[in-house]
């Protein structure tokens, strides 16, 4: 089945700051990749998706890249803000014995510092 | 649209009892999944549903029941609770689910913590 590594478990930034949280999958045949944030208390939320045919997606101020090649995708949150303090959740739809499920990667804390 | 409700919000339960968290959605959504939520793990799927009548399991189903009789309710089921079970649940729906390649967004629920002592 699908595995998903997620890195880091952890990133502290301060305001305005950039931040990158990293993902790698095993499934080659994977072709969809979303990202969920998840406030405290709360449950995820779906922020950005990718899918594999292309290898970049851009909204506002959170992006996406994709490397099937290399089998990793990238979060990147520009001009981080206080209120972008949560948990981020990568995932990757799986195929094969996994096909239709999706596999989340460990989750990142992510504390931004006004 | 309330979206994805889940009850209680909290429970305790004694080692080997039963008990069932409820979900329901109103948004006319095909697919129906269960999770949980563990530190360090990120989400692992229990069981998923593509509609009425169609239940299948997912990665962590040993000591889950569920059953799929309408589209709105996907209630989970443990049968014996042990202490392995405390963990935060959420239910989760999407407009279409396996064996379409592309999935759309799952809406989440507010999640259920639960305790076994």
């Amino acid at each position: 089945g699908e595995n998903v590594e997620q890195h880091p478990s952890t990133l502290s930034v301060q305001e305005g700051d950039s931040a990158v949280i990293k993902c790698t999958y095993s499934d080659s045949a994977s072709n969809y990749f979303p990202w969920y944030k998840q406030e405290l208390g709360k449950g995820p939320q779906l922020i950005i998706d990718i899918r594999s045919n292309v290898g970049e997606k851009k909204d506002q101020r959170i992006a996406v890249t994709l490397n099937k090649t290399a089998k990793h995708f990238s979060l990147h949150i520009t001009e981080t803000q206080p209120e972008d303090s949560a948990v981020y959740f990568c995932a990757a739809l799986g195929s094969g014995t996994s096909y239709g499920k999706l596999t989340f990667g460990q989750g990142t804390i992510l504390t931004v510092h006004p | 649209n309330a979206g994805v409700t889940q009850t209680p919000k909290f429970q305790v339960l004694k080692t080997g009892q039963s008990m069932t968290l409820q979900c329901a959605q109103d948004m006319n959504h095909e697919y129906m999944s269960w999770y949980r939520q563990d530190p360090g793990m990120g989400l692992r799927l229990i069981h998923y549903s593509v509609g009425a009548g169609i239940t299948d399991q997912g990665e962590v189903p040993n000591g889950y029941n569920v059953s799929r009789s309408t589209t709105e309710d996907f209630p989970l089921r443990l049968l014996s609770a042990a202490p392995s079970q405390t963990s935060v649940y959420f239910c989760a729906s999407s407009y279409r689910g396996p064996p379409v390649i592309n999935a759309y967004e799952q809406y989440f629920g507010p999640g259920t913590r639960l305790t076994v002592t």
